[in-house]
């Protein structure tokens, strides 16, 4: 158990529908990253937050969003869904900004979209 | 820019044979270069990372990796296979000042009993 928790495990929706991610991480730890994982694209990064404030992002489309509230959660936003939106979708935590801290990965949630 | 290559996307050893995972990279920059680990159904686990110093980094379960920067390559090995170790393997890659890591595409490491 790495400490950070995604909810739900499981997403099913429809395409052209709206959902949202939850992540809590680690006790302690300020930055949030969120990944996506498919067959097509591997795992790639989507965006960081640190102490609430964006910090970097990466291959993160315009339908997505993200935040980082002051108690650390994070949720992302995914709208107008797609097929191909259908993915895993990992959150990430660390204790600072760097990337030479470790990264603790949540299990992920598992989107669906028909 | 940065990117990953795993050489085979499928290994399979035996129990108690040498893993040899293959990992090249490319940076503009000098990396950081990182192993992780996925076990079915589960997130990303940290097995080992090169930031600076000792080029033979040693990681978790028996782990270890070295960094050879004259061929661009972060080979991760293990003297002998555990049944445990069947998983799939993630190399990733961050430019020293990038705000992102990289990942490879993964290479699922099948031990035969």
């Amino acid at each position: 158990d790495s400490g950070v928790t995604q909810t739900p495990k499981h997403l099913i929706t429809a395409t052209g529908q709206r959902v949202t991610l939850r992540c809590s991480p680690r006790s302690g730890d300020l930055s949030v990253y969120w990944y996506q994982q498919s067959l097509d694209q591997g795992l790639q990064f989507l965006i960081q937050y640190y102490n609430g404030e964006e910090r970097a992002k990466g291959n993160i489309l315009e339908r997505f969003s993200a935040q980082q509230f002051p108690d650390l959660h994070s949720e992302l936003n995914l709208s107008s869904l797609e097929l191909g939106d259908s993915a895993l979708y990992f959150c990430a935590s660390s204790v600072g900004s760097s990337l030479r801290d470790e990264q603790f990965f949540g299990p992920g949630t598992r989107l669906t979209v028909l | 820019a940065q990117s990953v290559t795993q050489l085979g996307s499928h290994v399979s050893v035996s129990e108690g044979a040498l893993v040899l995972l293959r990992c090249n990279y490319s940076s503009s920059v000098p990396p950081y270069l990182f192993w992780y680990v996925q076990y079915p159904n589960q997130g990303l686990q940290l097995l080992l990372k090169y930031t600076t110093g000792a080029t033979l980094v040693k990681g978790i379960n028996g782990f270890e990796a070295e960094f050879k920067k004259s061929e661009t390559s972060f080979h991760l090995t293990k003297p002998s296979a555990h049944m445990s170790d069947a998983a799939e393997y993630f190399c990733a890659v961050a430019g020293a000042g990038s705000y992102q890591l990289t990942f490879g595409k993964g290479t699922k490491l099948s031990v035969i009993p």
